[in-house]
């Protein structure tokens, strides 16, 4: 499973795009880029995946750069109720290790 | 909604006590997971069942007893549990555990342990 790296907190202004960087540099050829959120007192909600492809669904954008290397969650227009810690996941197999994600705070 | 029902939402019980968390799945999926979050600290995977199968057992103590009665459901049966098990219990499910198949989580169980 390739390590991620996040930064531990963003703002946001509501209305505007929010971007989430990861950087999984140790990825390897075969493993996909998962995203998740969590809400207070919430369980995870699964986002977007890709393997190598940009991926785009009703909740957000993910793009991948060519090396794979790292990626980014896009939010095309924050609102308050994205408030919340945004985790980024590579894992080889089934075992989903999660780190201490983003917390993203959307500002009114 | 994400198609993952546990039950309790919450939980307290002593450390004699037995009970069980249930969770139930309307996805049709093959898999099931139970994960452990305790306060502060990251999601810890705790059990993996595929087709009914134990697959992952993640050095988990056996005072927490999984069992997966078919591909629905899923339960976790606690006895003489200790106050450092108080957490948040979630359980998720995929359509197989393969690379390219997403969790969905429910909403967990808090216990807390008196």
């Amino acid at each position: 499973d390739a390590k991620t790296t996040q930064p531990t907190s963003m703002d946001c202004a509501e209305g505007r795009a929010a971007n989430l960087p990861c950087n999984h540099s140790t990825i390897s050829g075969n493993e996909y880029v998962y995203w998740y959120r969590q809400i207070h007192s919430q369980g995870p909600q699964y986002i977007i995946h890709g393997l190598k492809n940009n991926e785009t669904n009703e909740m957000a954008s993910l793009i991948i750069t060519e090396d794979r290397k790292s990626s980014t969650l896009i939010l095309p227009h924050a609102t308050l109720r994205d408030t919340a810690v945004y985790y980024c996941i590579v894992p080889g197999t089934y075992k989903y290790i999660f780190g201490t994600g983003t917390r993203l705070k959307v500002l009114a | 909604e994400t198609g993952v029902t546990q039950t309790p939402r919450h939980l307290v019980m002593g450390m004699t006590n037995k009970k069980s968390l249930k969770c139930e799945q309307h996805l049709g999926h093959n898999a099931m997971y139970w994960y452990k979050q305790s306060a502060k600290k990251p999601l810890e995977l705790m059990f993996v069942y595929s087709l009914e199968e134990r697959v992952e057992n993640n050095s988990v103590p056996s005072r927490f007893s999984p069992e997966c009665p078919n591909s629905s459901h899923l339960f976790l049966h606690l006895h003489t549990l200790q106050p450092e098990d108080s957490a948040l219990y979630l359980c998720a499910s995929s359509q197989l555990t393969g690379p390219n198949q997403p969790q969905h989580f429910g909403d967990g169980t808090r216990l807390s342990i008196l």
